[in-house]
């Protein structure tokens, strides 16, 4: 089944260590997005790609980069992960950036910080 | 800026019974919306979507319409299964915005048997 696949599902890191983050697609779809979402919160966007071209929201902090090697991979890196970085990472897909176009979720990353 | 607003939770149901919860959005040009649900543990799924004004989402018995007139995308379920006790997320998108999907903050459902 085309799917879109995180690893780790469960990470722990500890304060100040660099931690990467993956997301990986079978459905060929140009736009990957990366959401934090912290505990009964909604999901905030962080940034996204369509194809090579990334697309950062303004109020994402400089301690979270992305990387997309290919279509099918896409990385979130936390280069000094704070205590209120603890979150659900969720990677998303998307065929187009289009408004009307579907979403579809990874099952998440949840980081822990120690 | 766009936001969405969805009645607070948690909702707590016996099976059988309606279900409605309000959402409602703040858009400056004509979005797409959506409902989104997410089970304990797992990412979000689409529930359904509706693109523009007077158009009917649905899928598996939930239904929602968008009504521009009230700016409103409730959801409703005629009949809630203890399957269906999850968080259920409203959300936008803009044309113009790159798919970004502004959330509202989520409501959890519980039905109880």
């Amino acid at each position: 089944d085309a799917m879109v696949i995180q690893n780790p599902r469960y990470q722990v890191t500890q304060f100040g260590k660099p931690v990467t983050l993956s997301c990986s697609q079978t459905l060929n779809h140009n736009v990957m997005y990366w959401y934090q979402q912290k505990s009964s919160q909604a999901p905030k966007l962080l940034f996204h790609y369509y194809d090579k071209d990334f697309n950062n929201e303004a109020d994402t902090p400089d301690n979270f980069q992305s990387r997309r090697p290919n279509t099918s991979f896409c990385f979130l890196d936390i280069r000094s992960p704070g205590l209120g970085d603890a979150a659900m990472y969720l990677c998303a897909t998307s065929r187009s950036s289009g408004g009307a176009h579907e979403q579809y979720f990874g099952p998440g990353t949840r980081l822990t910080v120690t | 800026g766009d936001s969405v607003t969805q009645m607070e939770g948690p909702v707590t149901l016996s099976e059988e019974a309606f279900l409605t919860i309000n959402c409602t959005y703040t858009a400056t040009g004509y979005p797409s919306l959506f409902w989104y649900v997410q089970y304990p543990g797992e990412g979000l799924q689409l529930l359904l979507k509706a693109t523009k004004a007077d158009d009917k989402g649905s899928n598996k018995g939930f239904e929602a319409t968008y009504r521009k007139e009230t700016t409103s995308f409730h959801l409703e379920k005629g009949s809630v299964q203890v399957s269906d006790s999850a968080v259920y997320f409203c959300a936008l998108s803009e044309n113009n915005q790159g798919g970004k999907l502004i959330f509202g903050q989520g409501t959890e459902l519980s039905v109880k048997p």
